[in-house]
């Protein structure tokens, strides 16, 4: 039972224009998210994060948006850059912690 | 110093065989955790410490069996596996678990050990 989704594989985007990476969650439980990012042979790293109690967070590139009502969130990267070629994962939490099944990005230079 | 870092970084055993994973961290974190990862497929949550007690055990098969020594680090015992339990291990940690400081949930994850079992 796949409690958090992430429907496209993958994505490709040409560099420079926006990346859109989206998670769709079953639990309205979940009161924060979190994206992460995994480059091959290592461990995913932290990116950015939202509470439940928030619509939208930015830091720098990436912003996250989350659409509660409709158990949604979305990154998005602008620009996006070859460096951004990675698999993201979302993750939700409330008293447990899911991952998503993961998105591959590729920016194609 | 934000790495957690993990040993070794590939390990191939027989199904009789009994290793172990090594997990280490020096951030002060009070929650450490295992997981599983297969192939184009997500972390799947093992175990969670809290302050150095398992507080999580998802349903785990008793052919791993997980130590917490101190609160830097996190051990995984392993015996009589199966070749399905192939994958990737990660070990992560966090400032704490399970509260409402929601910044305790932003994990810092090691390079994972790469399991074969034959």
């Amino acid at each position: 039972d796949q409690q958090v989704k992430q429907n496209s594989p993958s994505l490709s985007v040409q560099e420079g224009r926006i990346s859109i990476l989206n998670c769709d969650y079953t639990n309205s439980m979940f009161d924060y998210f979190l994206w992460y990012k995994k480059y091959p042979a290592e461990g995913p790293t932290f990116l950015i994060s939202i509470s439940s109690i928030k619509d939208k967070n930015e830091d720098g590139r990436f912003t996250v948006f989350l659409n509660k009502s409709a158990k949604h969130l979305s990154l998005h990267i602008v620009p996006s850059q070859p460096g951004d070629s990675a698999v993201y994962f979302c993750a939700a939490t409330g008293n447990q912690f899911y991952f998503g099944t993961g998105t591959s990005l590729t920016v194609i230079p | 110093d934000t790495e957690v870092t993990q040993t070794p970084k590939h390990l191939v055993m027989g199904m009789t065989n009994k290793k172990s994973l090594k997990c280490e961290q020096h951030m002060g974190h009070r929650a450490m955790y295992w997981y599983k990862q297969k192939a184009k497929k997500p972390p799947e949550l093992m175990f969670v410490y809290s302050y150095e007690k398992l507080s999580i055990n998802e349903s785990v098969p008793s052919r791993f069996s997980p130590e917490c020594p101190n609160s830097s680090l996190l051990n995984l015992h392993l015996h009589a596996l199966q070749p399905e339990d192939s994958a990737l291990y990660l070990c992560a940690s966090s400032q704490v678990f399970g509260t409402q400081d929601y910044s305790s949930y932003e994990q810092y994850f090691g390079p994972g050990t790469r399991l074969t079992v034959t």
